[in-house]
């Protein structure tokens, strides 16, 4: 099977810095995704990490260590607008193949 | 460029009734996937369609569930008769071509309640 581990909740301060770990077991990898999700919204994509390293976008940076099974997604300067549940998914092979995605992390930002 | 369009946004029904989801992916996208996500969950693959073959469909309960991507564009999921533990967002996304990260553009999906 397929296994995604990231933590459930997460509290943060307006403006500050918070990283949200995902640690994974899966039958293949290629490639590790985050994507944010307003409550009642889509789904929505912020990163992909295919090779080790960091990845910035903006105030979102991916990080992805292939031999640890283990990505981290950090957001800094941290705005309300961030309160959100924050998936990593799994991409198992090369080409259109599906995403297996976490349980995600809800962010809550407080003033 | 339009996004993915659900419909409908919500969907109330009595245990045992039939319910349909539809979706248009994004023009050009020629991989489309049902999703679904229960409460406090990430997605769940239910089945994906490459143009209008459906490639894998492991997940999908075949007993109750159905799908169709006719003419390899708009898709329909069909649930003939839902139960309670239905009762969840159906998500639909699509993809562009082979290559690049692979991002999924979701729609903002079909919310059922089955009583």
């Amino acid at each position: 099977g397929q296994s995604l581990e990231q933590p459930s909740e997460v509290t943060a301060v307006e403006g500050a810095i918070v990283q949200i770990n995902c640690t994974y077991q899966t039958s293949g990898f290629y490639g590790l995704s985050w994507y944010q999700q307003h409550d009642g919204g889509a789904p929505t994509f912020l990163s992909y990490n295919a090779l080790d390293g960091l990845e910035e976008t903006g105030r979102f940076s991916s990080f992805l260590s292939r031999s640890d099974s283990y990505g981290y997604l950090l957001l800094q300067e941290l705005q309300m607008k961030d309160s959100a549940s924050y998936f990593c998914a799994v991409r198992l092979s090369s080409g259109n193949t599906p995403l297996v995605f976490g349980k995600g992390t809800r962010l809550s930002v407080i003033a | 460029e339009a996004g993915v369009v659900q419909s409908p946004r919500y969907k109330i029904i009595e245990k045992k009734q039939p319910v349909a989801f539809w979706c248009n992916p994004i023009s050009g996208h020629n991989t489309l996937y049902w999703y679904l996500q229960n409460l406090g969950q990430g997605p769940e693959l239910l089945i994906r369609y490459e143009n209008e073959e459906a490639v894998d469909d492991s997940q999908l309960p075949k007993d109750r569930f159905s799908a169709e991507r006719l003419k390899g564009v708009d898709s329909t999921l069909k649930i003939q008769p839902a139960e309670l533990g239905d009762s969840a967002v159906y998500l639909c996304a699509s993809q562009r071509g082979q290559g690049g990260t692979g991002e999924l553009f979701f729609g903002e999906g079909s919310r059922l309640t089955v009583l």
